[in-house]
Order: C-alpha cells, then structure tokens, then sequence
C-alpha cells in the first residue's frame, strides 16, 4: 500500500540556516503530495502542495520539488526563522486509488535564535 | 470564515465515563474528517463522511468509538466507556473535495482519561 516516510527529528538549527526535511513516499499510482505545518497548540494546516512529477510546490519561502524518480518531496527553506519552529508532516494522495491522506509521523524543528 | 471549531478544547475524565468531543465544520465544505494524534502513533483518520454520510470508518479502534454527522454544521465523536489508552489529541478538520481539497483543521481537543 502506500506510505510516507520522513527523517526523524527533532531538528535543531540556528536562526538563518538552510533547512532541508526529507521526506519519500511509496505509491502504485501517481499520487498527490503535501506538506502540512502543526504549530504549537495548534492544528495542522496545508503549508504546499504538487499534483503532478516535476511540480515545485512553494509557500512562505519553503519550497518543495515532486520528484518521480527518486519518490522524494523534500522540504527547503534557505533562511529559517524562529517562527518556523513548529512540526512538519509529509503527506500523500493518490485519487486515482481514490485513497485516503496518508500523513507521515511528523519532523518537530526547533529553530534557535 | 470562522474556521474549524472544536469543542471542548480540554476535556479530563475518568475511566469508564461517556466521552462527547464536538466539531462544526468550515461552511460549505462537503467533507468531514476525525483524526486522533498521540506521540506513538502519530496522526491516525478516525472516519470521515461526505455531505453528512460516513464513508470510511476503517480507523475507528473499535466499538466504543462511534461518529455521527446530523447535519452539515455539527459532527460528533463519542467514546463509551472511555479507558486510559483513548488520551490523545482529536483534531476535526473538513474540505470542499477530497483528496485534493485542503483540509482545514481545527485547533484539536486533548482528552486525558484518568
């Protein structure tokens, strides 16, 4: 079946690092992918999305590129904030499937300043 | 637009004890998801139900948990009898279309079960 698998954290990384979230997916068809940002206290909320190989999906200075041939959706940012510091989920869809959300079990990243 | 609305936002109880978690949906989203969060499992769908009927309930743990959906603006999720293991934090979220429609979540209820 399908899953998502992103690197463990917690992250920790001082103010103006780059950031990178890995994140690998496995899927039979061709599936729809996402990132979703939980900050503290809060609930999830959809930070980027790409439908289709190739698309880079891009919000608040993170981006992340669908890559087919290595089935990656790694997360970047080239200059984190201390407001970035929340957890990261990775998740997919696959509607060809018609299948639900798979999240993956979320990356905390703490940002120091 | 309001958002999701859980209620309550913290509910303690004890063992064995009828636990009611309430959500209102976005309006105008025709989809409503359950999910429970806990540091071991991560971020599990309960059911979710479109235009008011459940579609999957596959990730109910079992018969103590049930969800309704009388209408388009109120969904509920009841645990009888609650028992330790169900402390956790339940998120409601909805979407206009699914899987594609951004889901929307609500700010989560955390249940301690004594």
């Amino acid at each position: 079946g399908n899953s998502v698998t992103q690197m463990e954290g917690p992250v920790t990384l001082s103010e103006e690092a780059f950031l990178t979230i890995n994140c690998t997916y496995t899927a039979t068809g061709y599936p729809s992918l996402f990132w979703y940002v939980q900050y503290p206290g809060e609930g999830l909320q959809l930070l980027l999305k790409a439908t289709k190989a190739d698309d880079k999906g891009s919000n608040k200075g993170f981006e992340a590129t669908y890559r087919k041939e290595t089935t990656s959706f790694h997360l970047e940012k080239g200059s984190v904030q201390v407001s970035d510091s929340a957890v990261y989920f990775c998740a997919l869809s696959d509607q060809d499937r018609d299948d639900k959300i798979i999240f993956g079990k979320g990356t905390r990243l703490h940002i120091l300043p | 637009d309001a958002g999701v609305i859980q209620s309550p936002r913290h509910e303690v109880t004890e063992m064995g004890q009828e636990v009611t978690l309430r959500c209102k949906p976005i309006s105008g989203h025709d989809y409503l998801f359950w999910y429970r969060q806990t540091m071991m499992r991560g971020l599990e769908l309960l059911i979710y139900f479109n235009n008011n009927v459940p579609i999957d309930d596959s990730g109910m743990p079992e018969d103590r948990f049930s969800a309704k959906m009388p209408n388009a603006s109120f969904s509920t999720l009841k645990i009888q009898p609650s028992e330790p293991r169900d402390s956790a934090v339940y998120f409601c979220a909805s979407s206009r279309g699914y899987p594609l429609g951004t889901q929307y979540f609500g700010p989560g209820t955390r249940l301690t079960v004594l």
